[in-house]
């Protein structure tokens, strides 16, 4: 079985400020790793993924994520956030036998003025 | 290339009822699953279809249901409704022997 925990439920952060949102992950299999974005009463957008290779992954919006296999963490983060980018951010894991994916409790992401 | 699309988009039922809710997924796409999102649970796995077969299922009770057409489009359903299933329901369509899931906007079901 799988687990996943998202360390913050809501972070606040000023415009232009860097900003990490946590994910640690459990499980005894090898597995793929996702961010996913949530905008208001909207579905889930792929961020980013690891799937194999580099354990820095990039998306084209300016969020990076890093595989750590020994911290079983996979945090995103951005350097300089735009109001927006408020949003809610959920990581997400599947086996690499399966796409099954299993959630993060979803983290509330806030850029204020 | 259209997204999946979910049909309805929202949706108002009462307690002991049934509904079916549709999802279409990106042509060429041959999975699709189902997850349900609540602010007490979070997002949960429902089930899997693939070429009409369903090939893995989450914990969930036997009211709740899918099938899948030969086409690729899916409709999953609930029946006798409880208060606790008012839910956003998200379908998501992948290519076969990729890991990438593309998610449609959802079902937002009310149960009252």
């Amino acid at each position: 079985a799988q687990s996943v925990t998202q360390l913050d439920s809501q972070v606040p952060v000023f415009e232009e400020a860097p900003v990490e949102l946590r994910c640690n992950y459990s499980s005894s299999v090898s597995v793929y790793l996702f961010w996913y974005v949530q905008y208001p009463n909207q579905g889930l957008q792929l961020l980013l993924k690891y799937l194999s290779g580099s354990t820095l992954v990039e998306s084209i919006n300016g969020f990076e994520a890093e595989f750590n296999k020994s911290q079983t963490s996979f945090h995103l983060r951005k350097p300089s956030v735009h109001i927006s980018d408020t949003a809610e951010y959920f990581c997400a894991v599947s086996e690499t036998s399966g796409s099954r994916l299993t959630f993060g409790e979803g983290t509330q992401l806030t850029v204020n003025p | 290339k259209a997204g999946v699309t979910q049909t309805p988009r929202y949706l108002i039922k009462t307690r002991g009822q049934q509904v079916t809710l549709s999802c279409s997924p990106i042509s060429g796409h041959r999975s699709v699953s189902w997850y349900q999102q609540t602010p007490g649970q979070g997002l949960q796995f429902l089930f899997e279809y693939f070429s009409e077969t369903q090939r893995n299922k989450g914990n969930f009770p036997g009211r709740f249901s899918g099938r899948q057409f030969s086409n690729s489009r899916s409709e999953m359903n609930v029946s006798t409704l409880e208060l606790g299933d008012s839910a956003l329901y998200l379908c998501a369509s992948r290519l076969a022997g990729d890991y990438e899931q593309y998610f449609g906007p959802g079902t937002r079901l009310t149960v009252t």
